[in-house]
């Protein structure tokens, strides 16, 4: 049973591109959420979603960003005109059940040059 | 108030000895707590889930104080390996459907 599948590990981008995260569930798990770690710094809460709908967005920045979780395929979080603040960790976590057996994936390090 | 504070550290004790440090909450109704351990640059994994008044598994001891609104995590014949970020997460409120994460603390265990 494969956990948390995110990819790229890591990813490249010169300002102004487009990044694009992809985070597949474990298995049975069809709530998925998304964390960003700037570095020296905590988790901080982006956004929650459920098959084809956003539960919270609440942590997620107001322009640039967005985020779906389609009724197939992964979860995607969309980072449009990267910056280089926007350089930093982003974790996706799934539970079959809103918060109880919260799995994290492995993450992937967004780099902005 | 944050919803969770906690001493960031960093603890710095040798290895055998035994560490405690706590974490205070802001949501008195929170009934569900987690303590997350974080390697550096590594996903948090799920250390141990708290749903009454404490938990135990092996070197382990997590207990929670509702009354003061603390949950402390005591580590015993501390391992080298056991050197990492600690955080504590409360259940959120109802309806509050994710984890809020604070900083955590950061232990090191010496040889």
């Amino acid at each position: 049973n494969a956990g948390v599948m995110q990819n790229p590990r890591h990813l490249v981008r010169r300002r102004g591109q487009e990044a694009r995260l992809r985070c597949s569930p474990m298995k049975g798990h069809s709530h998925v959420y998304w964390y960003r770690q700037l570095p020296e710094e905590g988790l901080k809460f982006m956004v929650y979603l459920q098959k084809e709908n956003i539960i919270d967005e609440s942590g997620m920045p107001k322009e640039r960003f967005s985020a779906e979780f389609p009724k197939e395929g992964p979860s995607i979080l969309r980072i449009q005109q990267v910056v280089r603040g926007d350089s930093a960790a982003y974790f996706c976590a799934s539970s079959p059940d809103r918060i109880y057996g919260y799995t994290f994936g492995s993450g992937t390090r967004l780099t902005v040059v | 108030r944050k919803e969770v504070e906690q001493d960031p550290g960093p603890f710095n004790v040798p290895e055998g000895a035994t560490v405690a440090f706590n974490c205070t909450y802001s949501n008195s109704a929170s009934q569900s707590f987690f303590w997350y351990r974080q390697d550096c640059r590594k996903e948090p994994k799920l250390l141990m889930s708290v749903y009454s008044s404490g938990n135990e598994d092996g070197r382990f001891t997590a207990q929670l104080n509702r009354a003061s609104q603390y949950i402390s995590l005591l580590i015993r014949d501390s391992k080298l390996s056991d050197s990492a970020t600690y955080l504590c997460v409360p259940e959120g409120i109802q309806g509050a459907q994710k984890l809020v994460f604070g900083q955590g603390t950061r232990l090191t265990i010496n040889p």
